[in-house]
């Protein structure tokens, strides 16, 4: 069946360095992927969004890119804040037949000072 | 402004009793969906459904119900059939022909006393 695979975290860096959350994916259609982000206590929030192959998506520094040949959708920020401290989900939704969200499990950011 | 409401955000219930977490929503979304989140893991579907009057089951729903009445409504009823209620809750909607991102409420978080 459909899923998403998401690296384990927690994950902690400090201000500045360099992030890389790896997403994969297994889906039998064509997937639109998503990435979204928990601040503690509250919903989720839409971080950005490709739905197609090649498709890059970006918002507040982080991109993501949709490569079809490995079903990845890695999301990277070249310089975190202490702000980006959250968790990140990466998430597809596949079209056809009864639609629905997959999420993946979540991964935990903390950026120290 | 247009979004997604749930109520109450903290809800306490005994053991034994039925409860029924609202979500409503003013965005003409045509899916809804309902999600349990357990401290540390990623979101586990519950129910979802597609247009009015119908849905489907997710990944977890024994002791769970739903109806779909109206299409701004997808109320949630945690029944006392369901052993482990103690988590939080999160409706979201969209617009799955698109594939449009989801739209989360801010969650509703049941406690059993």
């Amino acid at each position: 069946g459909d899923s998403v695979t998401q690296m384990e975290g927690p994950v902690t860096l400090s201000e500045e360095a360099c992030l890389t959350i790896n997403c994969t994916y297994t889906a039998t259609g064509y997937p639109s992927l998503f990435w979204y982000v928990q601040y503690p206590g509250e919903g989720l929030q839409l971080l950005l969004k490709a739905t197609k192959a090649d498709d890059k998506g970006s918002n507040k520094g982080f991109e993501a890119t949709y490569r079809k040949e490995t079903t990845s959708f890695h999301l990277e920020k070249g310089s975190v804040q202490v702000s980006d401290s959250a968790v990140y989900f990466c998430a597809l939704w596949v079209r056809g037949g009864y639609n629905k969200l997959i999420f993946g499990a979540g991964t935990r950011l903390a950026v120290h000072p | 402004d247009g979004g997604i409401t749930q109520s109450p955000k903290y809800l306490f219930r005994k053991e034994g009793q039925n409860v029924t977490l609202s979500c409503e929503q003013n965005l003409n979304h045509d899916a809804m969906y309902w999600y349990r989140q357990d401290p540390g893991q990623g979101l586990r579907l519950i129910y979802y459904s597609q247009i009015v009057n119908d849905f489907q089951k997710g990944d977890i729903a024994e002791g769970y119900s739903v109806s779909r009445e109206k299409k701004e409504s997808f109320p949630l009823t945690v029944t006392s059939a369901q052993k482990n209620p103690t988590a939080f809750y999160l409706c979201a909607s969209s617009n799955p022909g698109q594939g449009t991102e989801a739209f989360f409420g801010q969650g509703t978080r049941l406690t059993v006393v």
